[in-house]
């Protein structure tokens, strides 16, 4: 079965400093990757997806996650974070055999002054 | 707007009771879905309906049952078989029933055991 994981549960970073979040999935022949993320109280918004094409992705909000096969790992990064990213990011995998998506654990991202 | 809503935000049950959660989209979705979000554990799959008058069961189905008579509705009912109901509970729909396509969710509901 599909699994995900995300590495960190917790990800403390100071403003205006760069973060990584990291996700690796359970290999599969043709996988598509989500990255959601959950304001507090709130339900997922989708942050960005990987589909086909190319392996480097961006999101409207200055984030980007680079779709890496050999690795099985589709990490969300960004260069300069702002205390409004504050929130829980998942990580979802989907592949035409499950037919549904698999979340991982989610990191909490903590944005300090 | 379009969107979905879920209701009510806060929800409190005695042991034994059964509840009802509501979820209603007008985004002309096909597909909808139950999810569980416990601390640390992230979601999980409750059950989904790909069309109206069809579901099926997701990976954690007990003490759980849903309808799905409408397009737009995809209640949830909590049945008192449920071990451990206290949770954040997550609707969602897309377009379709593939795996390619976007889940778009609801604010959820948040219910407790008393």
């Amino acid at each position: 079965a599909q699994s995900v994981t995300q590495l960190d549960s917790q990800v403390p970073v100071f403003e205006e400093a760069p973060v990584e979040l990291r996700c690796n999935y359970s290999s599969s022949v043709s996988v598509y990757l989500f990255w959601y993320v959950q304001y507090p109280n709130q339900g997922l918004q989708l942050l960005l997806k990987y589909l086909s094409g190319s392996t480097l992705v961006e999101s409207i909000n200055g984030f980007e996650a680079e779709f890496n096969k050999s690795q099985t790992s589709f990490h969300l990064r960004k260069p300069s974070v702002h205390i409004s990213d504050t929130a829980e990011y998942f990580c979802a995998v989907s592949d035409q055999g499950a037919q549904k998506l698999v979340f991982g654990q989610g990191t909490r991202l903590t944005i300090n002054p | 707007d379009g969107g979905i809503t879920q209701s009510p935000k806060y929800l409190f049950r005695k042991e034994g009771q059964n509840v009802t959660l509501s979820c209603e989209q007008n985004l002309n979705h096909d597909a909808m879905y139950w999810y569980r979000q416990d601390p640390g554990q992230g979601l999980r799959l409750i059950y989904y309906s790909q069309i109206v008058n069809d579901f099926q069961k997701g990976d954690i189905a007990e003490g759980y049952s849903v309808s799905r008579e409408k397009k737009e509705s995809f209640p949830l009912t909590v049945t008192s078989a449920q071990k451990n109901p206290t949770a954040f509970y997550l609707c969602a729909s897309s377009i379709g029933g593939l795996y390619t396509d976007t889940q778009y969710f609801g604010p959820g509901t948040r219910l407790t055991v008393l």
